[in-house]
């Protein structure tokens, strides 16, 4: 089965600096990979997704990369600030009718 | 529409006793998961259905889990006997399909005792 190791598992940062979070996951066909935010006490939410058909993706100051020979995607965050303060959640699945594995996550506190 | 509903928000039972956790998904939602969270193991995906049917169960720990999923609008995961082991958030999460844009109710925080 896919196994999707992620890496830091925290990090910390000064507000506005950028941040990166790295995955690698094991099966060839993933095709879909999407990133959770999980708040302290609340639910995981999806925050971006990126397929296997482009490279990159961004919405505002979050952009994700995808390199499928290496088998590795990435989560960046620019210009943090406190309330992007959260575990982050890499996850890799073959789209459709499947299921999603995840990371271990990262707990990423951004300081004033 | 109000997301996936899931009940009760918090349960602390003795070793023993039998718990059952309760899930509504988002209407028109086609798949239904079971998550449990912990510190030392993540988030760990204890069953999928698909359909009302449950397609993969391998992430079960053992035969004290069962799920159902009875209709559409509603799942169970029931644990019986429960074990201090078991004290974990559970998460149910639903999507229109499989992997893709899964929306996670807002978890049930068991203790057991």
């Amino acid at each position: 089965g896919e196994n999707v190791e992620q890496h830091p598992s925290t990090l910390s940062v000064q507000e506005g600096d950028s941040a990166v979070i790295k995955c690698t996951y094991s099966d060839s066909a993933s095709n879909y990979f999407p990133w959770y935010k999980q708040e302290l006490g609340k639910r995981p939410q999806l925050i971006i997704d990126i397929r296997s058909n482009v490279g990159e993706k961004k919405d505002q100051r979050i952009a994700v990369t995808l390199n499928k020979t290496a088998k590795h995607f990435s989560l960046h965050i620019t210009e943090t600030q406190p309330e992007d303060s959260a575990v982050y959640f890499c996850a890799a699945a073959y789209s459709g009718y499947s299921t999603l594995t995840f990371g271990k996550g990262t707990m990423l506190l951004v300081s004033p | 529409d109000a997301g996936v509903i899931q009940s009760p928000r918090h349960e602390v039972t003795e070793m023993g006793q039998e718990v059952t956790l309760r899930c509504k998904p988002i209407s028109g939602h086609n798949s239904l998961f079971w998550y449990r969270q912990t510190m030392m193991r993540g988030l760990e995906l204890l069953i999928y259905f698909n359909n009302n049917v449950p397609i993969d169960d391998s992430g079960m720990p053992e035969d004290r889990f069962s799920a159902k999923m009875p209709n559409a609008s509603f799942s169970t995961l029931k644990i019986q006997p429960s074990e201090p082991r078991d004290s974990a958030v559970y998460f149910c999460a639903s999507s229109l399909a499989g992997a893709e844009t899964q929306y996670f109710g807002p978890g049930t925080r068991l203790l057991v005792l």
